[in-house]
């Protein structure tokens, strides 16, 4: 099946530094890529749609020049935390459509997520 | 514009008996339904989808759920349930825009007892 490969699963960073975290389609291609953000024993938090080759929409309430995205082709994409902050820290993940015909071939496939911590 | 409920935060059932997680919908096409499951500090895990066709779904790890348009629901069932079922599932439906993008529940945290 599909499979989404999400680096890093986890990441410390220091106050003040940018990381990047990256999102690749394994096996078929990903012109929709979302992310998303988890706060513990929460809901997802849908952040942005980056579509490949154009500019990301994000969710109204985040913030577009603190969290970068980038969709440059069609089996990857990344979101980089610029000037990271501790209310930062959180879960993120990324989710690829899944291109088909058809019912039987629409969905989703999810990464297995970033543990971000800053300190 | 559309929303998915979980009504239970979390549920309890022991191992072995038959196990119900709740999800109610609200949109106003036809909806795109999904259930995942999460384990802590892991992704998303695509469990089953409603698209179209029969009501009754078959997914993985022996869940299935059914599709109930009068009552707009979308419960996940399993027969009987295993400890390694305990985790966090989420129902979600497609925005009816142009965004693609899911909407997703609060969560049910599931725990299996033995």
């Amino acid at each position: 099946g599909a499979v989404v490969s999400q680096h890093p699963s986890w990441v410390i960073c220091k106050s003040g530094t940018s990381v990047k975290i990256e999102c690749r389609s394994l096996d078929f291609q990903a012109t929709t890529m979302f992310w998303y953000r988890q706060f513990p024993k929460q809901s997802l938090m849908l952040m942005a749609t980056s579509n490949e080759g154009s500019k990301a929409t994000y969710e109204q309430g985040v913030e577009k020049d603190k969290f970068l995205i980038n969709h440059a082709s069609l089996t990857l994409s990344t979101l980089t935390v610029t000037s990271a902050h501790p209310e930062d820290s959180s879960f993120y993940i990324c989710s690829a459509r899944e291109l088909g015909q058809g019912a039987a071939n629409y969905g989703y496939t999810f990464g297995s997520g970033t543990r971000l911590t800053v300190v | 514009a559309q929303s998915v409920a979980q009504p239970e935060d979390q549920v309890n059932v022991a191992e072995g008996n038959p196990l119900t997680v709740k999800c109610t919908y609200s949109v106003s096409g036809n909806p795109y339904l999904f259930w995942y499951v999460q384990y802590p500090n892991r992704g998303l895990q695509f469990l089953l989808k409603y698209i179209t066709g029969d009501n009754l779904v078959k997914g993985s790890y022996g869940f299935e759920a059914e599709f109930n348009k009068s009552q707009t629901s979308f419960h996940l069932k399993k027969p009987s349930a295993l400890v390694s079922d305990s985790a966090l599932y989420f129902c979600a439906v497609r925005d009816e825009g142009n965004t693609d993008k899911l909407i997703f529940g609060t969560g049910t945290r599931l725990q299996v007892f033995p």
